[in-house]
């Protein structure tokens, strides 16, 4: 049962635009919800990251958007560019303090976004 | 610097043979992860260790094996009983208490099966 889906499974954008990916999840223990980026060969790297309190995060360029009452966010890119190509993984897991046991990360598929010139 | 260092980059092996693939952190990290990486598939857990000599299995522990004897250390045998082990393999750690469970990944190890 894949308890984070995420979509689109690949997008291009061209260079300036706004690039979208949208996740689902089903658990409502999940409380933490991290993005990761991750370039060809290389491992993950924590991105940004939002827990349910707030509906808005926003780093520079990326802003995560949460929907609590959907069970839903997702990761905006503004003014895209060549070097945000990589592939894009939503995550969630509970709070350590939830009582749903193991709080370890459950990841969507991920998106591979080309950002054309 | 901090971080988690995998070895090797990339492991070839015979069918039939068991390949140990190494993870190291210096992050002072409890607890530690181990994923493998398929394309399309996303990350799926193997095995995970919260604390020294314990560890759980994941979504896909079969045909694998872990030991936890040191807290820095976190290291993947991929038996000769896994069927397709052929992927990249990703080891990450993350504090154990705290509000968030932030995972800090390694460069990866890919593994090709001849």
């Amino acid at each position: 049962q894949q308890q984070v889906k995420q979509s689109p499974q690949s997008l291009i954008v061209q260079k300036g635009g706004i690039s979208i990916i949208n996740c689902a999840y089903e658990n409502t223990a999940f409380d933490y919800f991290p993005w990761y980026q991750q370039f060809p060969g290389k491992g993950p790297a924590l991105l940004i990251a939002i827990r349910p309190d707030v509906s808005e995060k926003k780093e520079g360029r990326f802003t995560i958007s949460f929907n609590k009452s959907a069970k839903q966010f997702s990761l905006h890119i503004m003014d895209s560019q060549p070097g945000d190509s990589a592939t894009y993984f939503c995550a969630a897991s509970p709070s350590p303090y939830s009582g749903a046991g193991s709080y370890q990360l459950t990841f969507g598929k991920g998106t591979k976004l080309s950002v054309i010139p | 610097d901090g971080g988690i260092t995998q070895s090797p980059k990339y492991l070839f092996r015979k069918e039939g043979q068991n390949v140990t693939l190494s993870c190291e952190q210096n992050l002072n990290h409890d607890a530690m992860y181990w994923y493998r990486q398929d394309p399309g598939q996303g990350l799926r857990l193997i095995y995970y260790s919260q604390i020294v000599n314990d560890f759980q299995k994941g979504d896909i522990a079969e045909g694998y094996s872990v030991s936890r004897e040191k807290k820095e250390s976190f290291p993947l045998t991929v038996t000769s009983a896994q069927k397709n082990p052929t992927a990249f393999y990703l080891c990450a750690s993350s504090r154990v208490a705290g509000v968030s469970n932030e995972q800090f990944f390694g460069p990866g190890t890919r593994l090709t099966v001849l």
